[in-house]
């Protein structure tokens, strides 16, 4: 069975601190890989992942995939209280039009 | 500006009463989907539709019902064969690259 899973599940940390949240797969036919950032309502897309081994960076987020491992990372440094968040790691399964099977996600807490 | 309507944002219902959960879009995406979201569980795919006129269940459908008369509604309703309904209901679309725009949710309670 196709499965996605994260970890921790949950984090607290300090303002400042930097933090690893983890994603690992097994999914059959993998197509990419996609990191969401879910504040309140709504979750906002971070990244896509395709190739291995090829960082993708916006500001103080970055990301990076091993499909050898079947991993993939999310690194935040200098974390906000605007950080805080949980987010998604998610899957795309190409045999499936684009399905995507969704981790548990990972909730992010930054105290000031 | 474009995007993803969902209505209502809450939502409270007696038991063995269906509710429709609307969702809107105007991204001129194919593809829509519907997921639920429990605590801890993530995101669930319960029906998705690639076409107009066309829908496929996902993992959880049992107790749902969805439509697709329109390119751009996708419209979802909870029957009361759903044993366990009160959840955080997110429509998304996607243009077919796998990344997915999502709506603002509506929560549903069943009282």
């Amino acid at each position: 069975e196709d499965k996605v899973v994260q970890s921790p599940l949950s984090l607290v940390v300090h303002e400042g601190d930097t933090v690893t949240l983890n994603c690992s797969y097994e999914v059959t036919n993998f197509r990419s890989l996609l990191w969401y950032k879910q504040e309140k309502k709504a979750p906002t897309f971070l990244f896509m992942l395709t190739s291995s081994g090829i960082e993708k960076k916006s500001g103080r987020l970055s990301s990076i995939l091993d499909k050898k491992e079947l991993f993939s990372i999310l690194n935040i440094t200098a974390t906000q209280t605007g950080d805080s968040a949980i987010y998604l790691c998610a899957v795309v399964r190409g045999n499936q039009g684009g399905k995507l099977i969704f981790g548990q996600g990972t909730e992010l807490s930054v105290k000031p | 500006d474009g995007g993803i309507t969902q209505s209502p944002k809450y939502l409270f219902r007696k038991e063995g009463q269906n509710v429709t959960l609307s969702c809107e879009q105007n991204l001129n995406h194919d593809a829509m989907y519907w997921y639920r979201q429990d605590p801890g569980q993530g995101l669930r795919l319960i029906y998705y539709s690639q076409i107009v006129n066309d829908f496929q269940k996902g993992d959880i459908a049992e107790g749902y019902s969805v439509s697709r008369e329109k390119k751009e509604s996708f419209p979802l309703t909870v029957t009361s064969a759903q044993k366990n309904p009160t959840a955080f209901y997110l429509c998304a679309s996607s243009r077919g690259t796998g990344e997915l725009f999502f709506g603002e949710g509506s929560r549903l309670t069943v009282l």
